[in-house]
Parts: C-alpha cells; structure tokens; sequence
C-alpha cells in the first residue's frame, strides 16, 4: 500500500535553532517528492520538488534531502524564525496514474 | 487570476442540508482537485478534473458527494443531505497538468465546513 509516514507528529523549537523532519514513504514506482508548508488556516504551499536523481535541494533556509533507496526525506530549516510556525506535508507521486500520497504533516511551532 | 480562490472561506450548516463548494483555478490550469482534510488529519483525496472531465472519482467517500466542472474554469463541490462526520476544511488544487508535473499544485486557503 503507498503509504507516507512523517515524524515528529509535533515540535517545538526556540526561534533561531535548526530542526530536522522526517519523511519515510513506500510509494512505488517513485516519481518525486514534494515538501509544502500549510499555515493555519491556508492552503499548503510549495517549498520544494525533488526527482529521483536530486539529493539535496535548498529554497532559502530549507533543504530538503532524498535518499530513494531507503525511501527517506528530510527538510532541514535552518535559523528559524516565529514565521515557520506551520504545518509541513511531506508528498509523494509515483509513475502511474494514481492521486498523490500525502503524509499527514509535521506541527512546527517556533517560540521565542 | 492570481491564485485559487475558494468559497465561502467559512460556511456552517444544518445537519441534512445541502452545501455546495466553489472553486476558481488560476486561468489556463486544466488540471482541478479537490481535498478533505479533517482536523488534524493529513489531505484526503476527493476527485480530479482534466479540463471538464472527471478520470478520478475514487476519493469521493459517498454518493453524496459530487462534483462538476465547467469551462475548464470554474468547480463545484456539492454535498448532500451533509452530516457531521463531513465536518473539515475542503482544499481544492490546480495545476497546468495533471500531477502538476515539475511545478506542483497550487492549493486554495479551503472552505471550513461545520454541520451542526
């Protein structure tokens, strides 16, 4: 079954320290992964898609990462700040035809 | 226009009424989704347009539930005879393809549905 598992389910983080989520999906044939950030109340947005061969990719403070032989994804936000306080779903397509496979999200709260 | 607008941002009905959901895609995106997601819950797949057609009802949880699109523009969620357990926000997507290939979706701020 294509699964996404993400962890932590929530975390709190003291603003301008790093933190790490996790993504471990079984979705095959693989296709890409997409991390997005979802404030409360909003639509998720877009931070990073990456393909099979890309291994690191960075959009300002986060990098994301993808090991496709494990299955595993991280996004690294680096410097955080009260504003990365959000959701963040971790989303993955395969080659078929089937609908995403959405993970159901990391709670970041970001306290001063 | 700019982004996907949805609305009502909010809407709170009875339970047994009908509710209908709006969905204005960013122009020229033929690809139109719509999701649930319950409180607390990650996105559930509902349906999927290609221009006005529907490839994918798998997601829709019942015969209630139904969805039409016109113009290759415009998406209506409707639900009937509503009950509680349909509570949650209802996101609806677009993109340029289906699957948005390399640019993703671009997701709408979702209507909050309460049926009380």
């Amino acid at each position: 079954k294509n699964q996404v598992e993400q962890s932590p389910q929530s975390l709190i983080i003291l603003e301008g320290k790093n933190c790490t989520l996790q993504c471990n999906y079984t979705v095959s044939p693989f296709s890409n992964l997409r991390w997005y950030k979802q404030d409360t109340g909003r639509g998720p947005v877009s931070l990073t898609i990456m393909t099979f061969s890309e291994n690191t990719k960075s959009n300002g403070r986060y990098t994301a990462t993808l090991d496709a032989d494990t299955k595993q994804s991280s996004l690294h936000i680096t410097a955080s700040q009260l504003s990365d306080s959000a959701s963040y779903i971790c989303v993955v397509s395969n080659t078929g035809n089937t609908p995403l496979v959405f993970g159901k999200g990391t709670r970041l709260s970001v306290i001063a | 226009g700019a982004g996907v607008s949805q609305s009502p941002s909010n809407k709170v009905t009875e339970k047994g009424k009908d509710v209908e959901l709006r969905c204005d895609p960013i122009s020229g995106h033929t690809a139109l989704y719509w999701y649930r997601q319950r409180l607390g819950q990650g996105l559930e797949f509902l349906i999927y347009f290609q221009g006005n057609s529907a490839p994918d009802k798998s997601g829709l949880p019942s015969d209630r539930f139904s969805a039409e699109r016109t113009g290759e523009s415009v998406s209506t969620l409707t639900i009937q005879r509503t009950q509680q357990e349909d509570s949650a926000v209802y996101l609806c997507a677009s993109s340029l393809a289906y699957r948005g290939s390399q640019d993703g979706y671009t997701f709408g701020s979702g209507t909050r549905l309460t049926v009380v």
